[in-house]
């Protein structure tokens, strides 16, 4: 079965650490794709970044980077100098061709990060 | 902004009582994605229409249902609404009939039923 678990449920920081967010993922699919949403707490999910399973490389969008692991089955999120901003919610998911044919994202459970000045 | 547009933002209603939530995709996309999210079951799939017809179910109620129209625009009826219906519920649009590619969400309609 398809699944996604973020182990971490909260993770409190102080402003200007880094922090890795954890994914691990399972699918029998061999083309599926990761995500990574933000919710801040005005409640939008915002769409952070998109991976598909043939490309490994590491992506780094300004203090946003992402590390894709097959090996592992892993897709983590880390964030560098963090700042109060990015207090959220982080949903990490997964998309592939499930059971009658036909995608769906499906959500891990979330990490709550807080971080504090 | 996702460019997705969900109507209203807050509905408070009471137990028994319908409801309708609205979603206007992106130009130019002909998915639409219901999900909902509750503090118990997280974010769960719900439904899917593309262009019009109904293409993918999940773990949706019989009390619930939907339909996109022929502007593409989505609603999603929940009727004899109990106290556990409460959630922020999104729609999710996309071009394609699937969610590999990116799928913008709405900023969400919160239901409150008491």
């Amino acid at each position: 079965a398809q699944k996604v678990t973020q182990a971490q449920t909260e993770i409190s920081v102080v402003e200007k650490e880094d922090v890795t967010l954890d994914c691990v993922y399972e699918t029998r699919d061999t083309t599926y794709y990761l995500f990574w949403y933000k919710q801040p707490p005005s409640g939008e999910l915002v769409f952070l970044i998109r991976r598909n399973s043939f490309d490994e490389q590491n992506e780094i969008s300004g203090r946003y980077s992402w590390n894709f692991q097959k090996s592992t089955s892993s897709f983590n999120f880390t964030i560098t100098a963090s700042q109060v901003v990015d207090s959220a919610v982080y949903f990490c998911a997964l998309s592939g061709t499930f059971s009658g044919g036909y995608n769906k994202l499906i959500f891990g459970a979330g990490t709550r990060l807080a971080v504090h000045p | 902004d996702s460019g997705v547009t969900q109507t209203p933002k807050h509905l408070i209603t009471a137990t028994g009582q319908r409801v309708t939530l609205r979603c206007s995709p992106r130009s130019g996309d002909l998915s639409v994605y219901w999900y909902q999210q509750s503090l118990d079951q997280g974010l769960q799939f719900l439904i899917q229409y593309y262009n019009g017809e109904e293409r993918a179910k999940g773990n949706i109620l019989e009390r619930f249902s939907a339909q996109q129209f022929p502007d593409l625009h989505s609603e999603l009826n929940l009727s004899s609404l109990e106290l556990g219906d409460s959630a922020l519920y999104f729609c999710a649009s996309s071009p394609r009939p699937n969610m590999n590619t990116e799928a913008f969400f709405g900023q969400g309609t919160r239901l409150t039923v008491v």
